[in-house]
């Protein structure tokens, strides 16, 4: 499709466990971000790339979080020592261009840490 | 620390009536604000914009006004539709940042009546 993909579209993992969510990008988009949304909350800003580096990763709540971009296209949030807290949608956008260019958003990941 | 806020969490109206959802924000460097519509299970869909450096945009049957002095803004729908039921939010960038990252509110669930 033509939009942004997100995998898996649910999550359920144990308390400590390591967890990766994957993006694909709308082809072209050179821009992709990272946010988290909670019940009842909007979405929070985790992770901007440019490219292949993070360019922004002012938003990621602690050092059990981490996100890579190789290539500059896909993209994969790492989560390690996992807790109930972690329990969110995580949803990945792609824009044109990094500036006045709405995001363009996936479906999300729903996790849910036991 | 909420920049971007909205303080009605519902609101309900008749179908063909206005709609008029409502955002303030707190930090004068946000200079290009979006709206985005979200269905349960899917990810934020865009919808419309504005730049700073314009107090009004129009598509369809939505508007934004912008009133950069009260650092609010604000969405109208005219004539809503049941079709337009949805959670609302709100968001705001800052140009100067160079990384095209949006600051959401925590939303306003709109629920349009047939």
């Amino acid at each position: 499709g033509a939009g942004v993909s997100q995998t898996p579209s649910n999550k359920v993992t144990e308390k400590g466990k390591y967890v990766e969510l994957r993006c694909d990008p709308i082809s072209g988009h050179t821009a992709l971000y990272w946010y988290r949304q909670s019940l009842g909350q909007g979405p929070e800003f985790l992770i901007y790339f440019q490219g292949t580096g993070a360019a922004d990763d002012s938003g990621l709540p602690n050092d059990r979080f981490f996100a890579v971009r190789p290539e500059g296209s896909v993209s994969t949030l790492k989560i390690q020592r996992t807790e109930r807290g972690d329990s969110a949608v995580y949803l990945c956008a792609s824009s044109l261009k990094s500036y006045n260019s709405p995001l363009h958003f996936g479906n999300g990941t729903r996790l849910t840490v036991t | 620390d909420q920049q971007v806020k909205q303080n009605s969490p519902s609101l309900s109206v008749q179908e063909g009536r206005i709609s008029i959802l409502n955002c303030d924000y707190t930090n004068s460097m946000f200079d290009y604000f979006l709206w985005y519509k979200k269905y349960p299970a899917e990810g934020p869909t865009f919808l419309i914009s504005i730049s700073s450096i314009k107090d009004k945009n129009e598509d369809g049957r939505f508007t934004v006004f912008l009133n950069k002095s009260a650092k609010h803004l604000s969405l109208h729908i005219v004539p809503s539709q049941p079709g337009d039921s949805a959670v609302y939010f709100c968001a705001a960038g800052d140009g100067s940042s160079n990384t095209g990252k949006l600051i959401f509110g925590q939303g306003t669930t709109l629920q349009v009546k047939p």
